[in-house]
């Protein structure tokens, strides 16, 4: 079985831009999160989409957007970029949790951002 | 503040050698995960602990989780090369296991 896949691995872009990074999760898996992980703050939950809608947010400006397409496909934008948006983003899925049960998260290798 | 604290936060080690690494929180958690990432690849799950007191094994690995279900601590045993990573603390304060706090990590290197 595949793992998740994030494209692209490495990206450059300067201040003021903005960048769309894509997420494919494991076949079967309709749950879908995004981390931002740095150097300083460590990995840091940005959101949550289960069957296209964002179901948890975590405490990030509104710049941070994403969606999740019906294939669970998932991509998050980042508008107006800053230079302390660089970073390490990670993607994850997951089957949906049950209450009392836990469900495994699979990270993709992430999508290198540089912010100049 | 993090929510999650880890000591130490790096660690270069000798092979053979055995070590200890901590997870420290003053919340509760209803679920605390350990998680090992190498580098260029994404955070990969060691072990989901979910009961206080709750001891497991994994190979040379033995992660404990606290009574009081706010610390946890990972023992390695005979450490190897292939151990070397960032090794990362999570934990959950939901019934369903979702929304996971990720503690900063310690970077462990081990040297042959």
């Amino acid at each position: 079985k595949a793992g998740v896949t994030q494209t692209p691995r490495y990206l450059i872009k300067t201040r003021g831009q903005q960048v769309t990074l894509s997420c494919s999760p494991i076949s079967g898996h309709r749950s879908v999160s995004w981390y931002q992980q740095t150097p300083g703050q460590g990995l840091q939950f940005l959101f949550e989409y289960f069957s296209e809608t964002q179901r948890n947010k975590g405490n990030f400006p509104g710049r941070f957007s994403g969606r999740q397409f019906s294939n669970s496909r998932s991509e998050m934008n980042v508008s107006t970029l800053e230079l302390g948006d660089s970073a390490l983003y990670l993607c994850a899925s997951s089957l949906p949790a049950t209450s009392g049960r836990q469900e495994t998260q699979y990270f993709g290798p992430g999508t290198r951002l540089l912010v100049l | 503040t993090q929510l999650l604290e880890q000591s130490p936060q790096f660690l270069s080690i000798q092979e053979g050698e055995n070590l200890t690494v901590y997870c420290n929180s003053s919340s509760v958690f209803s679920s605390l995960q350990w998680y090992r990432q190498e580098p260029g690849e994404g955070p990969v799950l060691l072990v989901t602990v979910v009961t206080g007191g709750e001891v497991k094994k994994l190979k040379r690995l033995t992660f404990q989780f606290g009574d009081a279900r706010k610390d946890s601590s990972l023992h390695i045993t005979a450490a190897q090369p292939g151990d070397t990573g960032l090794y990362l603390c999570a934990g959950s304060q939901d019934n369903y296991g979702q929304n996971f706090v990720f503690g900063p990590g310690t970077r462990l290197s081990v040297l042959p």
